[in-house]
């Protein structure tokens, strides 16, 4: 089982505010990193899949940030919105089609 | 849009009873998860199974809990019999090999008494 970190375990913003959070995972063994979304009563969304060193993806004021070499992950919020709160999940895949380990997530309350 | 579909979405019962949780994977996907939230642990992986076999359910206690796959339109998840810590949220999530990553069905929230 992959030793999964991230960090912080828990933020609170004010609305507009930008702010980011930290995985980190095992960088040997890598295949694919997957962010999801969990808001509180629903099932997690998947975000983003990043398979390659330097990949950067987008979805709005989303975005993420992948390093193979050195095991980390970042995922950016711009501008923050109330909808925005969540527990925000990364998951390393060791193989394609394999299991994913999820870390325990970073909660954003985002205050209005 | 397609989803991964689970029933029942509630279920309370009593200690000792049998449950038996179901996931209609999205049409096309090869790989089925089985997860389970708890306030302790997190998403937790029970099982999965690729093509309807059975990879890993080295997180599964296996005196009680059952995963199966009957055909590629079901995965089914038993319990028997089932123990007040058996209550939690039980996540099914369905991927495809080629094309990820994995979707989630909306849970079933199980509470035994």
């Amino acid at each position: 089982i992959l030793n999964v970190e991230q960090s912080p375990q828990s933020l609170h913003v004010q609305e507009g505010d930008s702010t980011n959070f930290t995985c980190s995972f095992p960088s040997s063994n890598f295949y694919a990193l997957h962010w999801y979304r969990w808001e509180t009563a629903k099932s997690p969304e998947a975000l983003f899949v990043m398979t390659l060193n330097g990949d950067e993806k987008k979805k709005g004021r989303i975005s993420a940030t992948l390093n193979t070499k050195e095991g980390y992950s970042y995922l950016y919020i711009k501008g923050s919105q109330p909808e925005d709160s969540a527990t925000y999940l990364c998951a390393p895949e060791e193989t394609s089609g394999s299991r994913l380990t999820f870390g325990e997530g970073t909660q954003l309350t985002v205050n209005p | 849009d397609a989803r991964v579909t689970q029933t029942p979405r509630h279920k309370v019962t009593e200690m000792g009873q049998e449950v038996t949780m179901r996931c209609q994977p999205i049409l096309g996907h090869n790989t089925v998860f089985w997860y389970r939230q708890t306030m302790m642990q997190g998403l937790e992986l029970l099982a999965y199974f690729r093509n309807r076999a059975p990879l890993d359910d080295s997180g599964m206690p296996k005196d009680r809990f059952s995963a199966e796959m009957p055909d590629a339109t079901l995965a089914t998840l038993k319990i028997q019999p089932s123990e007040p810590r058996d209550s939690a949220v039980y996540f099914c999530a369905s991927g495809s090999w080629e094309r990820p990553p994995q979707h989630f069905g909306d849970g079933t929230r199980l509470s035994i008494l």
